[in-house]
């Protein structure tokens, strides 16, 4: 099992561009989760995902959207990148009946906006 | 609202030290708890988490941590760290009846020098 994956693990954009993380998990999991990681700001939640169909808004959703393609895939956009979104961006996935909402972190993503 | 506090920012320990972080949380009721680990460069992973029964909690590689009710703490501890044990902490909770998702602290950078 290779459990999170995401890709890519570097990248640079200018500001106002636009890219898309991607998530995949392999555990069968209902839900899953994207975090921003900042230097003392640990991490907050952006948008999640319960299960295959749905989203919601985490703490800090501004400047991003998201699309749970099917039950292993949940995607981040960013439309028109921004300075401060410079950071390093988490996937994350659980399950309910195992571990009660322990989560599997992916290797991250760090982006930086120039 | 509900949340999760961990006092020490920044952590610097010489090799065989003893460590106790710490980790308060706010919510009322039944409570799960975590802590994460996320060694240099890499991604969050569980070190131990409590749901009920026995509130000291044995994790990997010789970690501990105790949940006290009365005083709405759980502290991690190792007796003797190692240098391989520099890392960021992440003490996490969710209150059984509330949102699955937990809450997640701000986390402590512990650096030990060998």
């Amino acid at each position: 099992n290779a459990g999170v994956t995401q890709t890519p693990k570097f990248q640079v954009l200018k500001t106002g561009q636009s890219m898309t993380l991607q998530c995949a998990q392999d555990m069968n999991h209902n839900s899953m989760y994207w975090y921003r990681q900042d230097p003392g700001m640990g991490l907050r939640l952006i948008y999640y995902s319960a299960s295959e169909g749905t989203t919601d808004k985490g703490e800090v959703p501004n400047g991003y959207n998201v699309s749970r393609l099917n039950k292993r895939e949940f995607s981040l956009r960013l439309e028109s990148a921004a300075p401060s979104q410079t950071s390093v961006y988490f996937c994350a996935s659980s399950e309910a009946n195992q571990g009660g909402y322990e989560q599997y972190f992916g290797p991250g993503t760090r982006l930086t906006v120039t | 609202a509900q949340s999760v506090s961990q006092h020490n920012h920044h952590v610097i320990l010489s090799e065989a030290a003893s460590l106790e972080l710490g980790c308060n949380y706010s919510y009322g009721g039944t409570v799960n708890l975590f802590w994460y680990v996320q060694y240099p460069g890499q991604h969050l992973q569980l070190l131990l988490k409590y749901f009920s029964g026995d509130p000291l909690v044995k994790g990997i590689k010789g970690f501990e941590a105790e949940f006290i009710k009365s005083k709405f703490s759980f502290n991690l501890r190792k007796p003797s760290v190692q240098w391989s044990d520099t890392a960021e902490y992440f003490c996490a909770g969710r209150s059984s009846g509330g949102s699955y998702i937990p809450t997640f602290g701000r986390g402590t950078s512990l650096i030990v020098h060998p």
